[in-house]
Order: structure tokens, then C-alpha cells, then sequence
């Protein structure tokens, strides 16, 4: 089946560190990755994506390569703002078969960043 | 406009109560999906539509009942709630039928649901 595994929070960095979280997967067929945030009390945001292998998301100063030869997917950030203070989920998408493009999410990382 | 609405933003109701939820998109996205969020975890699915059709349903017990009245709404019918089902509920649409793998989802900002 498809999974996906994030690094476990929570994570806390003041203002301007190097921001790294981690983010591994299994498929069965070949996936599109995806990183969304969720802020306080709101639904999921499309932070990027990245369709095939080598590929680069990036979005907001946040940067993440599809490596086909680690299954990874982390997400990056050279100085993080304490606007980015939100929960992260990498999640796939397979097509065909049963996965009919579902996402299948990581549990999510909380980041806390202050000043 | 990429803009997933949902109303009402926060709903509280009684174990016998009978209440809708109702998402809109004007994407002219064919697919449109319920999640269900518990506090600190990613969202389940719940339902998907493509073209109007129910296409899946997770194993959702009857109390939730979706409907699609057209392509631009979505709607969710709950009945006999109980307070387990307290969660945020978030709908979602994508461009493609039964959501093209590369397809992005856009999610509402959800309906915060508390079952006394």
C-alpha cells in the first residue's frame, strides 16, 4: 500500500533558523508529492508539489525535490518568519487501481517559530 | 477564483438534531470531496464526487449522508450524530474526474461540528 512517514514534532526554531522537515514514502506505482500547511484555524493550503522524479516545488521560500532513489520529499526553508508557525503535511497521490488519486497523508508536523 | 466556501464556519448540535453542511466551488473543478479532521491529525477521507456521481465512500457510517445537488455544491447530511463525530469537517475539490494523481486539491476552510 502507499504510506507516508514525516519526521515528528513538534518542532520550534526562532526566527530566521534553517528549516528542515522530513519526509519519506512508500508507493505502489508512481506518485506526486505534495506539501500543504494548515494555519490556526483554517482548512489545508497547497504549499507545492512535484510530479516526477527531480522535479523542485517551490513556494514562499519553501523548497522540496522529489528523490525517487530515497522515496523522500523534505521541505525546506532557508529562514523561517514566525508566520510560518502552522502544521505541515507531505502527502501522495497515486493513480489507478484502488489509490484513484487519493492523498494519503503524514501525521503532520506542528512548527512553532518564534522571534 | 480558487476559492473552496463552506458554511456555516462553526455548528453545534444535540444527538437527535438533523443539520447540512454545504461546500461551493466556481473552479469548475469535476471532482469535490468530504474529509474529516481530528484535532493534531490529517484529514480522512470521507466521500468523493467526480462529474456529480458518488465515486467513493470510506466506510462512512449511513448518519453522514452526502449529497451533490450540482457541480458546483456539495452538501453534507448529518443525522443522529454522536459526540465521537465532533471534528472538523473540511470539503475539497480538484480539477479532474476522480482526481488525476498530479491534481492539486483545494480545500475550504471547514466547519468546526461539536455533538453534545
Amino acid at each position: 500500500g502507499n504510506s507516508v512517514t514525516q519526521m515528528e514534532g513538534p518542532v520550534t526554531l526562532s526566527e530566521e533558523a534553517f528549516l528542515t522537515i522530513n519526509c519519506t514514502y512508500t508507493a505502489t506505482g508512481y506518485p506526486s508529492l505534495f506539501w500543504y500547511v494548515q494555519y490556526p484555524g483554517e482548512g489545508l493550503q497547497l504549499l507545492l508539489k512535484a510530479t516526477k522524479a527531480d522535479d523542485k516545488g517551490s513556494n514562499k521560500g519553501f523548497e522540496a525535490t522529489y528523490r525517487k532513489e530515497t522515496t523522500s520529499f523534505h521541505l525546506e526553508k532557508g529562514s523561517v518568519q514566525v508566520s510560518d508557525s502552522a502544521v505541515y503535511f507531505c502527502a501522495l497521490s497515486v493513480a489507478g487501481g484502488t489509490s484513484y488519486g487519493k492523498l494519503t497523508f503524514g501525521q503532520g508536523t506542528i512548527l512553532t517559530v518564534h522571534p | 477564483d480558487t476559492e473552496v466556501t463552506q458554511t456555516p464556519k462553526h455548528l453545534v448540535m444535540g444527538m437527535t438534531n438533523k443539520k447540512s453542511l454545504k461546500c461551493e466551488q466556481h473552479m469548475g473543478h469535476r471532482a469535490m470531496y468530504w474529509y474529516k479532521q481530528k484535532a493534531k491529525k490529517p484529514p480522512e477521507l470521507m466521500f468523493v464526487y467526480s462529474y456529480e456521481k458518488l465515486s467513493i465512500n470510506e466506510s462512512v457510517p449511513s448518519r453522514f449522508s452526502p449529497e451533490c445537488p450540482n457541480s458546483s455544491l456539495l452538501n453534507l447530511h448529518l443525522h443522529a450524530l454522536q459526540p465521537e463525530d465532533s471534528a472538523l469537517y473540511l470539503c475539497a475539490s480538484s480539477p479532474g474526474g476522480l482526481a488525476a494523481s498530479t491534481d492539486t486539491q483545494y480545500f475550504g476552510p471547514g466547519t468546526r461540528l461539536t455533538v453534545l
